[in-house]
């Protein structure tokens, strides 16, 4: 059964970086089939993509959060990492890991998320 | 890349049918056949009910329907039961610079 764990701190300041990672086990995350993906949620808000990457390196950002926002994979330790810069309070959102299902555009796994605050 | 637009809100007693709708433009909705939708319970992740407008994953009851006309995407629940009520968000591809383009979100209530 796969499953998606995030973690990280639950509280950054204001104009560092968020720092997460995403553990997944019961999937390598260098099967070919899929890209692994940052969402996002502010509370009371709509869900936002952040990116995805995939094994080969290869990754899609949201032009939004392009400038700020860095994701990578740790092969060996099957986790994919997020890292965004310069936050504000603005960022303050429970972050989700996911599976992309690139070939037909979907996110099939989903981890339980975790909440980052942006506070001083 | 604007979210797509969601009704905020749909209710049904249950057994009824209720249905969501999904709008967004010819360059997302409208060009592609990429539409998905996601379940979510307070507290909870999205769980993924429809993908590709209308295929349902495994496991998912085959009371939830999706369909798509034109620059609109509909999710029909039939058969309403207490467990659906539930906020509901539809995504869409939008070409490759906006990959997952979200909708603003549907809060389905069970009367």
């Amino acid at each position: 059964q796969l499953q998606l764990q995030e973690s990280g701190p639950g509280m950054v300041k204001p104009s560092e970086t968020l720092s997460l990672t995403c553990s997944v086990s019961g999937d390598s995350i260098r099967n070919d089939l899929y890209y692994w993906a940052w969402i996002r949620q502010a509370p009371g808000k709509e869900l936002e993509w952040i990116g995805s990457t995939f094994h080969t390196g290869t990754t899609n950002y949201n032009p939004s959060l392009k400038s700020r926002v860095s994701i990578s994979m740790d092969t060996s330790k099957n986790q994919v990492s997020l890292r965004l810069s310069s936050v504000t309070a603005a960022d303050t959102a429970v972050y989700y890991c996911a599976r992309d299902r690139r070939k037909y555009y979907y996110l099939d796994y989903w981890g339980q998320g975790t909440l980052v605050t942006i506070s001083s | 890349q604007s979210a797509l637009t969601q009704t905020p809100s749909a209710s049904g007693s249950p057994g009824q049918s209720v249905t969501i709708s999904c709008t967004g433009t010819s360059n997302d909705i409208g060009d592609y056949n990429y539409v998905s939708w996601y379940q979510q319970h307070p507290g909870k992740a999205p769980k993924l009910m429809i993908y590709e407008v209308t295929k349902r994953p495994s496991g998912v009851p085959d009371r939830f329907s999706g369909s798509k006309s034109g620059n609109t995407a509909s999710l029909t629940v039939s058969g309403l039961q207490a467990e659906d009520e539930a906020d509901y968000y539809c995504t869409s591809y939008a070409g490759s610079n906006s990959l997952f383009v979200f909708g603003t979100g549907t809060k389905v209530t069970v009367l």
